[in-house]
């Protein structure tokens, strides 16, 4: 099963709410991406988490907020986005972080911010 | 640092005939390199990796990737395009990002159109 689940599929909000993306996966992987992919262009990394640790933050603005609850988990907690926050974000998970370890991805949560 | 350049934004290809996707990459060391597909409105699947054993991989769907270091490229080839191939593709490089992390470059990405 080498599956990474993404809920919700699609999200609107406005940019005073409060939202959270979740990510879930169930392959015993000890790492756990997210991933910021705007239209036509590859997807550009957020955040690592390694071993339940946050393991590289990517200069994101603090109203992306993340979480790992356990191995399992890895949530996006969001606040106050901008019209500009809108895009596909991606899950991903893998083994571990290593030179050769490829990375499996979620279906994606499409955001719109209005 | 490591990088990637995916030297075609936009391949055309009719149903049947080969299909080339080029990539060359730039790494201060033995790189692992990887290509994905992503259809429309998707996430990325993967569809093959090389991490210095045979210097052709071979993927899922009939693709395969030569690594080539004397021309530092990792080309993605198939002998005869699908409908179902039209998508876009990234060649990705794995990087270390300091301590015992790495990360995955992405290359800016190539269409895939397949033509009746």
């Amino acid at each position: 099963d080498t599956e990474v689940t993404q809920t919700p599929k699609h999200l609107v909000m406005g940019m005073t709410n409060k939202k959270s993306l979740k990510c879930e996966q169930h392959m015993g992987h000890r790492a756990m991406y997210w991933y910021k992919q705007k239209a036509k262009k590859p997807p550009e990394l957020m955040f690592v988490y390694s071993y339940e640790k946050l393991s590289i933050n990517e200069s994101v603005p603090s109203r992306f907020s993340p979480e790992c609850p356990n191995s399992s988990l890895l949530n996006l907690h969001l606040h106050a986005l901008q019209p500009e926050d809108s895009a596909l974000y991606l899950c991903a998970s893998s083994h571990r972080t290593g030179r050769n370890t490829e990375a499996f991805f979620g279906q994606g949560t499409r955001l719109t911010v209005v | 640092a490591q990088s990637v350049t995916q030297l075609d934004s936009h391949v055309s290809v009719s149903e049947g005939t080969p299909v080339l996707l080029r990539c060359n990459y730039s790494s201060s060391y033995s790189p692992s390199l990887f290509w994905y597909v992503q259809h429309p409105n998707k996430g990325l699947q993967l569809l093959l990796k090389y991490t210095s054993a045979a210097t052709l991989v071979k993927g899922i769907n009939g693709f395969e990737a030569e690594f080539k270091k004397s021309e530092t490229s990792f080309h993605l080839t198939k002998p005869s395009a699908h409908m179902s191939d039209a998508a876009e593709y990234f060649c990705v490089v794995s990087g270390w990002s300091g301590g015992s992390n790495y990360k995955l470059t992405f290359g800016k990405g190539t269409l895939l159109t397949v033509n009746p």
